[in-house]
């Protein structure tokens, strides 16, 4: 299976600061089927970004998603207060689908 | 808009079974896959498996292959999810999710506590 490696552990910003989160894939990410999810405690996932780049509905653009095969990034701008939460990358390029260990992000 | 209704918390014994739903509304359920995740506490998320939207092909994780079953009733626009053989790193929070290019939205989540 696909072992995907999220960096940092955790990230301690400051508002108004950008963030950048990174998301490493054991193998090509089979058409980039790469997503990333925000989680905030008591609630469930939320998707942010749907085949590496694409906003999901309702995201504002300060997030953002880039990268490629095996090298994924996740790019928060302006942090908000709000933001605070756990990030996960998550591929479903290869059966089975997986998830990262996550990168909590302290504002 | 996309709602999820699961089940009520469960909590069970070492060996039992347990049958979780989740009704959902706002979107026409026969038109996208349903999958299953789990959460244990403090950890990533872990897909359980799915059901396709039409002719109910499921697929599951190979970790739970043998021991769960997804199943739905298109007109009660129902899924369920039952997990035999617990045990105690079965204790998890499960959710529904559609897949629409992506687990999008989640339902609220059942906790599912296994304990003796």
């Amino acid at each position: 299976e696909i072992v995907l490696t999220q960096s940092p552990g955790t990230l301690s910003l400051s508002p108004g600061e950008g963030a950048t989160l990174s998301c490493r894939a054991s193998q090509t990410v089979f058409k980039n089927k790469l997503y990333w999810y925000q989680q905030k405690p008591g609630q469930p996932p939320r998707l942010l970004i749907y085949r590496a780049s694409t906003r999901a509905t309702g995201i504002p653009d300060r997030f953002s998603g880039t990268g490629s095969g095996t090298d994924f990034t996740l790019t928060i701008t302006r942090l908000e207060p709000e933001d605070s939460a756990v990030y996960y990358c998550q591929q479903s390029g290869t059966a089975p689908l997986t998830f990262g260990g996550g990168t909590r992000l302290e504002i | 808009q996309v709602q999820f209704v699961q089940s009520g918390a469960e909590l069970k014994k070492p060996g039992d079974s347990v049958r979780l739903s989740c009704k959902a509304s706002g979107y026409d359920f026969t038109s996208y896959p349903l999958h299953w995740m789990r959460q244990a506490p403090g950890q990533r998320p872990e897909w359980v498996g799915w059901i396709t939207p039409d002719d109910d092909e499921t697929n599951y994780s190979q970790r739970f292959r043998g021991r769960v079953t997804i199943s739905k009733d298109r007109a009660a626009t129902t899924a369920y999810l039952e997990v035999r053989g617990l045990t105690s790193e079965d204790t998890a929070v499960y959710y529904c999710v559609r897949w629409a290019g992506g687990a999008d939205p989640w339902g609220p989540g059942t906790l599912v506590s296994v304990s003796s």
